[in-house]
């Protein structure tokens, strides 16, 4: 699976949109881009994902440029309860164990009233 | 929106117990899986399931066992518990798309181990 890299922490305030980035510069033609986001002491909870066009769900937008290289998370009103850990995984489902979900790091985005 | 239940949130038990762990989803899906998740590693896959009586080992299997006897149900037992199992252990279930893979998980139940 492609390596990402997402910034360490972002701050928001309320109601306004979160755009979180993603750079995965050695993605591969068939890895898709995964969202998911884990709030304290909760499980990961699942957002979005994409291949190459912008997707758009209740929960938020995926943007992913031209050269799929890096991406942008969209939260468009983001309120308290956004407050978590958003992971960006790179990554193709081949079966079996291979779909066990790697978690790097994450970005820790935090909404202030 | 899918739904996958864990038995407990939080969990005590002492060392040597048996413990069960029980997940259930009901979205019909075929592949369930266990992982744990310890501060500074990240998820780590225990065991997997992709049919009803089918299991596989993860990456960490020791000290581990599952069950899936009904498709929507997929159970993780610790034989003998020990301190190092004290962990945030998540189930999830998967759904399958062309070439893509969707989780949801359950909401973790924290196991601690005296």
């Amino acid at each position: 699976d492609a390596k990402t890299t997402q910034p360490t922490s972002m701050d928001c305030a309320e109601g306004r949109a979160a755009n979180l980035p993603c750079n995965h510069s050695t993605i591969s033609g068939n890895e898709y881009v995964y969202w998911y986001r884990q709030i304290h002491s909760q499980g990961p909870q699942y957002i979005i994902h994409g291949l190459k066009n912008n997707e758009t769900n209740e929960m938020a937008s995926l943007i992913i440029t031209e050269d799929r290289k890096s991406s942008t998370l969209i939260l468009p009103h983001a309120t308290l309860r956004d407050t978590a850990v958003y992971y960006c995984i790179v990554r193709v489902a081949s079966g079996g164990s291979n779909y066990k979900l790697t978690f790097g790091k994450g970005t820790l985005l935090t909404v202030n009233p | 929106d899918v739904k996958v239940t864990q038995s407990s949130r939080y969990l005590v038990k002492r060392t040597g117990e048996k413990v069960f762990l029980e997940c259930v989803q009901d979205m019909d899906h075929e592949n369930m899986f266990w992982y744990r998740q310890d501060p500074g590693l990240g998820l780590r896959l225990i065991y997997f399931s992709y049919d009803v009586k089918m299991k596989e080992k993860g990456d960490i299997p020791e000290g581990y066992s599952v069950s899936r006897e009904k498709k929507e149900r997929f159970s993780l037992i610790l034989e003998s518990a020990s301190t190092n199992q004290t962990s945030m252990y998540l189930c999830a279930s998967i759904f399958q798309g062309r070439g893509t893979d969707t989780q949801y998980f359950g909401p973790g139940t924290r196991l601690t181990v005296l």
